[in-house]
């Protein structure tokens, strides 16, 4: 079936070292890929999207990076801080052919002071 | 900017009671969609609705249902609830964006529990 998924369960990473949080998706039809975070009690947040007709692009802080070819998806975080703890989601979707949203198996960033 | 507003925030019932949880979606987002999330768990689509006419489903189960209103608010009805059903419920709306994509945007989540 349909599945998202990431490498790695727990990132812990230095303040100010970057960070890389990788994703691997199932579906060959799935061009627009969505990168969430998640705090504690609260719904993900958008935090950049990418559509399969680019392989990267950047936001404040952020690049996503995306491989068609071996159906991966990455999310750089530049100078990470103490507030970029949370967990991350990436998020497949088939925009010609459904509305609906997959997510993968989240990743739980920790930043070390 | 308005985001998504999920009420309640948090509800406690029974066994075998019944819930009802409402989604107003970000002003002019056409399309809402609902997800649970049970702990250390990814989010799990549920049902999702386009102009007010369901447009995906998900892992709903049969004792849940949803529509989405003429004012497009949605709401989420769930009976018989049992233990299982413990969980965080997100709504999230979209509308079609100038690059033809819908992107997503959560509200904070019913956090549902089952005594």
């Amino acid at each position: 079936g349909e599945s998202v998924g990431l490498h790695l369960p727990t990132l812990s990473v230095q303040e100010g070292d970057n960070s890389i949080i990788n994703c691997a998706y199932s579906n060959s039809a799935s061009d627009y890929f969505i990168w969430y975070k998640q705090e504690s009690g609260k719904g993900p947040q958008f935090i950049i999207d990418i559509r399969s007709n680019m392989d990267k692009r950047q936001g404040q802080r952020v690049t996503v990076l995306l491989n068609k070819t071996v159906k991966h998806l990455s999310l750089q975080i530049a100078a990470t801080q103490p507030g970029d703890s949370a967990v991350y989601f990436c998020a497949e979707n088939w925009t010609s052919g459904t509305y609906k949203y997959i997510f993968g198996t989240g990743t739980r960033l920790k930043v070390l002071a | 900017a308005a985001g998504v507003i999920q009420s309640p925030r948090h509800l406690i019932k029974e066994k075998r009671e019944t819930a009802t949880l409402k989604c107003y979606p970000i002003p002019r987002h056409d399309t809402v969609y609902w997800y649970q999330q049970g702990p250390g768990q990814d989010p799990q689509f549920l049902i999702s609705f386009y102009e007010k006419m369901q447009s995906d489903k998900g892992s709903i189960p049969d004792r849940f249902s949803a529509q989405q209103f003429s004012d497009y608010h949605s709401e989420l009805n769930m009976s018989s609830l049992e233990l299982g059903d413990s969980a965080l419920y997100f709504c999230a709306s979209s509308s079609m964006g100038s690059r033809g994509i819908r992107p997503q945007h959560f509200g904070d989540g019913t956090r549902l529990s089952i005594l």
